[in-house]
């Protein structure tokens, strides 16, 4: 089944430990992204992907960094989160240049940080 | 399940009768619009799509209408059901080629 796979669905952690949210795709998109969903912000983005190697910055990337190692993973790490990064995430992959195909999403990590 | 939003404009409709949900996109340069449906703790799911020489596309149950005009994109869901219930997103590319931008949300309530 084609799908985009986020690990793990909840988490709770603590201020200033570190932590990595998973994300793989098995539809071989090139295109890969990673958005926030807040009450009342609705969904906005935090870095993607255009392919291996190229990452860049979405609307809100502070606190946020992202590697593109291999064309399925793109992993979402928080090196030293805080509360106001308690929110719901979701991975998103995309055929070609993404944003003129439509994305993919994931079923979502839920953070708290307390 | 999530809550995707606490202050989302809602519209409650009948089961059978038909809906349609408004959004108002930002950006004249973008030419490709995507509506999402998104369930209770689940990530969001394309629904129908539309590009700009287009006005209206029709998939199976919904509609999607686009007036370039006033930047105003619609879509019709005929005989709703209980299982339409969920919040739905506009989003536009922009123009940029790199990334989705999404509208607020509308949360659709089917009353049995």
């Amino acid at each position: 089944e084609a799908q985009v796979t986020q690990n793990p669905r909840y988490l709770i952690t603590v201020t200033g430990k570190k932590l990595t949210v998973t994300c793989s795709q098995n539809m071989n998109h090139e295109y890969m992204s990673w958005y926030r969903q807040d009450p009342g912000l609705g969904l906005r983005q935090i870095y993607y992907s255009m392919n291996v190697e190229v990452t860049d910055k979405g609307d809100v990337p502070e606190g946020y960094k992202v590697s593109r190692k291999e064309k399925r993973n793109f992993p979402l790490i928080l090196e030293s989160p805080s509360p106001n990064q308690t929110s719901l995430y979701f991975c998103a992959s995309s055929f070609g240049r993404g944003a003129n195909y439509g994305y993919t999403f994931g079923s979502g990590t839920r953070l708290t940080v307390v | 399940g999530e809550s995707v939003g606490l202050h989302l404009p809602t519209l409650s409709v009948q089961e059978g009768d038909n809906s349609i949900i408004n959004c108002a996109y930002s950006n004249s340069a973008s030419d490709y619009f995507i509506w999402y449906k998104q369930e209770s703790g689940k990530g969001p799911q394309f629904i129908i799509d539309i590009r700009s020489n287009m006005d209206k596309r029709q998939g199976q149950r919904v509609t999607v209408l686009l007036n370039k005009t006033v930047k105003h994109l619609s879509l019709q869901i005929a005989a709703t059901q209980p299982g339409d219930s969920a919040v739905y997103f506009c989003a536009e590319n922009g123009n940029a080629g790199n990334m989705l931008t999404f509208g607020g949300g509308t949360r659709l309530m089917v009353k049995p």
